[in-house]
């Protein structure tokens, strides 16, 4: 059983083009994040998401929004794609309450924008 | 904002060799701070975190880390590695006034020869 799982898992595109990316958790996790990880491995929180409240890194542009229709999925809606969008996307998810509580991550899923 | 700082970016060991990788933060507030490997080709995993308690902590595989608050420092270690612990090796820190999200070391890249 996968906790986090993310589709697709490789996705080639063109620049300008509009993308999305899913997740779904079956942990029952309230919160989900999206992270990305470029080139040189380093990684960076985009959003963090709960029912309640929608957390943004100030540095990712408006062109990536993340949607979630229930508690168990968050996807990232990514639009007029450029070539430095090109990274690997985590999706992970964390329980309810205690921010001391691990964060579980997907398998990721690594975007290639030509 | 809180800020990570990994001081090795390779390391190259032979098996049996005992491994540290160092791991800073910058935040004044209270923390948890955590351990997450990243074999090739894979999504990342938990080794270890620290929330309260006991400053040294053990986590799965033989590692531990020490967190020593006046230093700001979450040092990894292991006593004796095996080939198989090749992978990347992030030290990653969350606050409480940052929604749980993690924030990220710039990863060590640690390669076992057998």
């Amino acid at each position: 059983d996968t906790a986090v799982s993310q589709t697709p898992k490789y996705l080639v595109t063109q620049m300008g083009n509009d993308k999305s990316i899913k997740c779904e958790q079956n942990l029952g996790h309230d919160t989900m994040y999206w992270y990305k990880q470029d080139s040189k491995k380093f990684l960076k929180i985009m959003f963090s998401y709960n029912n309640k409240e929608l957390i943004i890194n100030e540095t990712v542009p408006n062109r990536f929004s993340p949607k979630s229709p229930d508690k168990a999925h968050l996807n990232l809606h990514i639009n007029s794609l450029e070539l430095g969008d090109s990274a690997v996307y985590f999706c992970a998810s964390s329980p309810p309450g205690d921010f001391s509580d691990e964060q579980f991550f997907g398998p990721g899923t690594r975007l290639t924008v030509l | 904002a809180q800020s990570v700082s990994q001081h090795n970016h390779h390391v190259i060991l032979s098996e049996a060799a005992s491994l540290e990788l160092g791991c800073n933060y910058s935040y004044g507030g209270t923390v948890n701070l955590f351990w997450y490997v990243q074999y090739p080709g894979q999504h990342l995993q938990l080794l270890l975190k620290y929330f309260s308690g006991d400053p040294l902590v053990k986590g799965i595989k033989g590692f531990e880390a020490e967190f020593i608050k006046s230093k700001f420092s979450f040092n990894l270690r292991k006593p004796s590695v095996q080939w198989s612990d090749t992978a990347e090796y992030f030290c990653a820190v969350n606050a409480r006034n940052a929604g749980n999200m993690l924030t990220f070391g710039g990863g060590t890249r640690l390669m076992v020869k057998p």
